[in-house]
């Protein structure tokens, strides 16, 4: 069974900085693509990065751009979001998610998600 | 603003049928795959269809999914309670190099 386990969600000030973790199992992890989609209280969802399996491409929206970085570990079957200068705009829970094994994009498996608040 | 846009909500009662278009352009839908997830409330998204229409294994066939053009549409038959929820497209945008969703469109069943 494919399971992603986020952690690292929390309380930061604005600037601030907060690195998330998505804890993979149940499949190949290195075979797939990965992604960070968030959604903020009360909206619609927003993909935030994605990264290849091998780690060697990475893309990210506007939104973050400069601010956040998208990493891999395949030896311990984990993916990461550094996430710096934060905003309050960033308020959001985030959700790591695996994309399907095809040419084209699309999620096929979610986690639970974890909430990131930005806030003084 | 989303750059794909779906209506915001669509009703009907049990038993009836609903469809809900996502509307994009030349750069996203109409040159990539759309993929459609059900969110119920308090949850993680869902994989509905991939691939324009393709239903992953456990999905069952009330659900389809179509495309023409720059637009995409998810189809709900045989409306069930159960099927309340946020619904969300979603593709590649080659001109972004980015993925986009739609907005969200809540379905209430009456």
């Amino acid at each position: 069974e494919v399971q992603l386990v986020e952690s690292g969600g929390g309380l930061v000030q604005p600037g601030g900085s907060l690195r998330l973790s998505c804890a993979a199992s149940g499949f190949t992890f290195s075979y797939y693509a990965v992604n960070w989609v968030r959604q903020a209280p009360g909206k619609g969802l927003e993909w935030v990065s994605g990264i290849s399996g091998s780690g060697g491409r990475t893309y990210y929206a506007d939104s973050v751009k400069g601010r956040f970085s998208i990493s891999r570990d395949n030896s311990k079957n984990t993916l990461y979001l550094q996430m710096n200068s934060l905003r309050a705009e960033d308020t959001a829970v985030y959700f790591c998610a695996r994309q399907g094994y095809s040419s084209y994009w699309y999620i096929d498996s979610w986690g639970q998600g974890t909430l990131v608040t930005v806030s003084s | 603003q989303s750059v794909l846009t779906q209506t915001p909500s669509v009703s009907a009662a049990a038993g009836q049928k609903v469809t809900i278009s996502c509307s994009g352009s030349s750069s996203n839908i109409g040159n990539n795959y759309v993929s459609w997830y059900q969110q119920l409330p308090g949850t993680a998204p869902r994989l509905l269809i991939y691939d324009n229409n393709k239903r992953p294994s456990g999905i069952p066939d009330r659900f389809s999914g179509s495309k023409s053009g720059t637009s995409a549409t998810l189809g709900i038959t045989g409306l069930q309670t159960g099927d309340e929820a946020d619904y969300y497209c979603g593709t590649w945008d080659s001109s972004l190099s980015a993925v986009v969703f739609g907005g969200g469109t809540r379905v209430t069943v009456l």
